[in-house]
């Protein structure tokens, strides 16, 4: 069956260092893959999205790779703030309309 | 913010009572979904709807139906509460096309209880 695999332990960084974060996925051929921040008590909120045919996106801070060889996504935040403190999501879509969510990593960026 | 509105946001309930949650949108959105979060589980799709009448069951449908009368509006419906569908419930809206990935925005969620 799909699975998709994210680090259920907290990763816990110090202010300033970059923070990555890993999602693997089986079983699957996504042509998109998303990241989304959930705060506590929130819904999460879309951040970057990766087409399979690339390697790399940035947004400000925010990069993501996407290796479809490996089925792994890297998710980094350069130069972190405890602001970045949250849950973060990644998500595989196919063709269809519909996405498939990992269970999240939680970030915690100390000072 | 996407004008997405979850009604009730709390609620508690008995064993075998129905429930309604609401959905609301304001942004003609054509694709709408619920989804269910669970510690543990992560993001599971109940249902979802891609346009007026027209729906399809998730990975988590057993237990629940949904309604879409109006664009704005997407309802989900526990006919029997269980215990096990304790949890949080977000809806989420599309605008997705064929041949882009649109992304997800959500509502606030709606915390339900069953006693």
């Amino acid at each position: 069956s799909q699975k998709i695999e994210q680090n259920s332990e907290a990763l816990n960084i110090q202010e300033g260092k970059t923070a990555t974060l890993t999602c693997n996925y089986t079983n699957y051929s996504p042509a998109y893959l998303q990241w989304y921040r959930q705060d506590p008590g929130r819904g999460p909120v879309f951040l970057l999205l990766i087409r399979e045919n690339e390697k790399e996106k940035r947004k400000e801070r925010l990069k993501v790779t996407f290796d479809t060889t490996l089925k792994q996504s890297l998710f980094h935040i350069t130069a972190s703030q405890p602001a970045d403190s949250a849950t973060y999501l990644c998500a595989l879509t196919g063709t269809a309309s519909k996405l498939t969510f990992g269970t999240g990593t939680r970030l915690q960026v100390t000072l | 913010d996407a004008g997405i509105t979850q009604s009730p946001r709390h609620k508690v309930t008995e064993t075998g009572t129905p429930v309604t949650l609401r959905c609301h949108q304001t942004e003609n959105h054509r694709y709408m979904y619920w989804y269910r979060q669970d510690p543990g589980h992560g993001l599971r799709l109940i249902h979802y709807s891609y346009g007026v009448k027209d729906t399809d069951k998730g990975e988590v449908s057993d237990g629940y139906s949904v309604s879409r009368s109006k664009t704005e509006d997407f309802l989900l419906t526990l006919e029997s509460a269980t215990s096990s569908q304790t949890s949080v419930y977000f809806c989420a809206i599309s605008d997705w096309r064929q041949g882009e990935s649109g992304e997800l925005f959500f509502g606030e969620g709606s915390r339900l209880t069953v006693l």
